[in-house]
């Protein structure tokens, strides 16, 4: 079956610093859409990419699909605390069954 | 502004005993989804509907599991008899499918506990 795996797993990053995260799928995808989640809270819809080599950007978040649209990644530029949290990326192959990848946390040292 | 919500948002229970989960989507959504969070597995969907029809519940355990729209307004999600194993956050999300835009909608979650 469809797997979605990301890396890493954790990431600490002084404020200020980039960080990236990367969803990578064992198959071609119809689209990808990337979720936060702060600690404590239930994940929030940040975008979805749905063109091969797609790159959209929010502020200081820069998502972009890959040309085989197997991958895609998440980067943010100069950190801030309210950053922390989990992101995951969520995929499909065509139906409405998304499966999200294991997650990256990230936590921001002030 | 409109929001998931689901209940209750806390629950502690005994092995053995049934836990029933209400969600109620935002209105207008026509699919609902079922999570399962935890530390060792992530997120994973445990059921959808689509305009109140069961799509795909292929992720949940069929000899405990249950879930069911009995009406646009409420989906449900039901363990019996519950197991230690089960203890986790369980997210009901909504969307609007059937267009290329396919945001979830998380709802707050509830948090199960089985002793």
């Amino acid at each position: 079956g469809q797997q979605v795996m990301q890396i890493p797993q954790y990431q600490h990053v002084q404020e200020g610093e980039d960080f990236t995260t990367y969803c990578n799928s064992s198959t071609t995808l119809s689209n990808i859409q990337w979720y936060k989640q702060r600690p404590g809270g239930h994940p929030v819809f940040l975008i979805q990419l749905v063109k091969s080599g797609e790159v959209k950007k929010q502020k200081r978040l820069t998502f972009q699909f890959g040309e085989a649209k197997k991958n895609s990644s998440l980067h943010i530029t100069a950190t801030q605390t309210t950053d922390v949290g989990t992101y995951f990326c969520a995929a499909t192959s065509g139906t409405y069954k998304y499966i999200f990848g294991t997650g990256t946390r990230l936590k921001v040292l002030a | 502004d409109a929001r998931v919500t689901q209940t209750p948002r806390h629950k502690v229970t005994e092995m053995g005993q049934e836990v029933t989960m209400r969600c109620q989507p935002i209105l207008g959504h026509n699919t609902v989804f079922w999570y399962r969070q935890t530390m060792m597995q992530g997120l994973e969907l445990l059921a959808y509907f689509r305009n109140r029809a069961p799509l795909d519940d292929s992720g949940m355990p069929k000899d405990r599991f249950s879930a069911e729209m009995p009406d646009a307004t409420l989906a449900t999600l039901k363990i019996q008899p519950s197991e230690p194993r089960d203890s986790a956050v369980y997210f009901c999300a909504s969307g609007f499918g059937g267009s290329s835009y396919n945001e979830q909608f998380f709802g707050p979650g509830t948090r199960l506990t089985v002793l």
